[in-house]
C-alpha cells in the first residue's frame, strides 16, 4: 500500500520556470513533510520541510504547500535553474511512528538552459 | 566534517555470498535506518534503530539483519546475497522524531 503518492515521475521546465511537484497521503497522522533534493550518485538531501499546522513554508525559491483538507502538498521551485536538476522525493512520518519516513517514488526534474 | 558515513561505497557479490554494510554518524543522533532505492520506487525502509542496542523492521525487511551496539554505528548484513538485492542502500539518520534525515552517500550493491 503507497501511502505516499507522487507526481509528477519527471518534468522539464525552461530556465527561470516555475516547477511544481505534487504529493498526496493517506494516514492522518502524518505530521512532518519533508522534501528531499537528489543529485546523480549523491544520496539525498534535505531540502524545506512542513508541518501540518501551516499551510506554506518558504525557503529562498522552494516553497511548500500544504492542504490537509485535501492530504496533499506540493514543491515549488520559483525561478528554476540548470543546477536544480536532480530527483525530488517527497515524504510523510509521524511521531509515534519512530520517525519512520514514507517515501514518494521521486520526480526526475530537468531545467533546460 | 559531521554526517553519515557509508562503507564500501561499491561491491559486488556472488550469491550465496554474505556481506555487511557498515553506517557511521557523528551528530550524537538517536534514530538510524537503512533505505534502499530501486529505479521508480523511490526509498523503502528495511530496518530502523530509535537508540543504541535498539533495532525493528521496517517495509522490506527479508534477508537482512541489523545491529545497534553503538550509537553511532549501524550495521547492516546480508546473510546469503540474491540477485534481487541488488539496488543502492542508504543510511540515514535523525536527531528525533518529526526532524529530517541526513543521509549518506550510499552503497551501490550487485549481486551476479
Amino acid at each position: 500500500q503507497q501511502q505516499v503518492k507522487q507526481s509528477p515521475q519527471s518534468l522539464i521546465v525552461q530556465k527561470g520556470g516555475i516547477s511544481i511537484i505534487n504529493c498526496a497521503y493517506e494516514n492522518t497522522a502524518f505530521d512532518y513533510f519533508p522534501w528531499y533534493q537528489q543529485f546523480p550518485g549523491k544520496g539525498p538531501a534535505l531540502l524545506i520541510a512542513i508541518r501540518p499546522d501551516v499551510s506554506e513554508k518558504k525557503e529562498g525559491r522552494f516553497t511548500i504547500s500544504f492542504n490537509k483538507s485535501a492530504k496533499q502538498f506540493s514543491l515549488h521551485i520559483m525561478d528554476s535553474q540548470p543546477g536544480d536538476s536532480a530527483t525530488y522525493f517527497c515524504a510523510a512520518s509521524f511521531g509515534t511512528n519512530a520517525g519512520k519516513s514514507t517515501f514518494g517514488d521521486g520526480t526526475t526534474l530537468t531545467v533546460k538552459p | 566534517n559531521a554526517g553519515v558515513t557509508q562503507t564500501p561505497k561499491f561491491r559486488v557479490l556472488k550469491t550465496g555470498q554474505s556481506m555487511t554494510l557498515l553506517c557511521a554518524q557523528d551528530m550524537n543522533h538517536e534514530y538510524m535506518y537503512w533505505y534502499r532505492q530501486d529505479p521508480g520506487m523511490g526509498l523503502r525502509l528495511i530496518h530502523y534503530s530509535v537508540g543504541e542496542g535498539t533495532t525493528a523492521k521496517g517495509e522490506v525487511p527479508d534477508g537482512y539483519n541489523v545491529s545497534r551496539l553503538k550509537k553511532q554505528n549501524f550495521l547492516l548484513g546480508l546473510e546469503s546475497a540474491a540477485p534481487s538485492q541488488t539496488s543502492v542502500y542508504f543510511c540515514a539518520s535523525s536527531y528525533s522524531v518529526g526532524y529530517g534525515y541526513t543521509f549518506g552517500s550510499g552503497t551501490r550493491l550487485t549481486v551476479v
